[in-house]
């Protein structure tokens, strides 16, 4: 199975700053990779699929990137709304295998 | 509006069975795969399987092979899950999403506790 690495596990920002979040495959995935939000006690939403194409209704300040085996997740101007755990997950092979996590907190 | 309905949380003994379904509703139920996904508290998500209502057809993650079991029923949209001996292990939270490549809409969730 494909192995995805994230990073870092945990973050704090303040509101309107800039985040990144990595995640590394443990092989080339062809831009198979999404990025899901997950509030507590909810279900994951989609956020970015197929590396940096943003999901219906997800706010512009999210944005995708990457290639190979190297992708990040961008939140430009955090807000409030935006605390969750958030994970990549990659599609290029059966099984879809997801990162660890990185739970973003509101500074 | 797609929606995935699950049913609510289970309380079990080890050992036991439990089925779990996901009612889809606004979208053709016979064109999209049904992935289940296990989260174990604060921990991240594991897929077990998928199956694709159209022919019943499945396939599963290995670790899961002897656990879960996939079905579809299309007269009533349903998808279920069927995890078996269960033990402290399979306490979890169990997602159903449908999916083509991307998991793109998922029920809220159905927790399952296995206490003696």
């Amino acid at each position: 199975d494909i192995q995805m690495t994230q990073s870092p596990a945990s973050l704090s920002a303040s509101l309107g700053e800039t985040i990144s979040i990595e995640c590394l495959a443990s092989e080339g995935i062809s831009s198979y990779l999404a990025w899901y939000q997950q509030k507590p006690g909810k279900s994951p939403q989609l956020l970015i699929y197929g590396a940096n194409s943003l999901q219906a209704g997800v706010p512009s300040r999210f944005s995708g990137s990457g290639s190979g085996t190297q992708y990040s997740l961008k939140i430009s101007s955090m807000q409030p709304e935006d605390e969750g755990d958030y994970f990549c997950q990659q599609s290029y092979k059966f099984p879809p295998t997801f990162g660890g996590g990185t739970k973003l907190e509101l500074k | 509006e797609v929606q995935l309905q699950q049913s609510g949380p289970e309380l079990q003994r080890p050992g036991a069975s439990v089925k779990l379904s996901c009612k889809a509703s606004g979208y053709t139920f016979t064109e999209y795969y049904m992935y289940w996904v296990k989260q174990r508290p604060k921990q991240s998500l594991e897929l077990i399987g998928r199956i694709d209502p159209e022919d019943g057809s499945t396939d599963y993650v290995e670790k899961f092979k002897n656990k879960a079991t996939l079905t579809a029923d299309t007269s009533s949209n349903t998808a279920y899950m069927q995890l078996s001996s269960l033990t402290s292990e399979d306490t979890a939270t169990y997602f159903c999403a449908r999916a083509l490549y991307v998991m793109d809409a998922w029920g809220q969730g159905a927790s399952v506790t296995v206490s003696s």
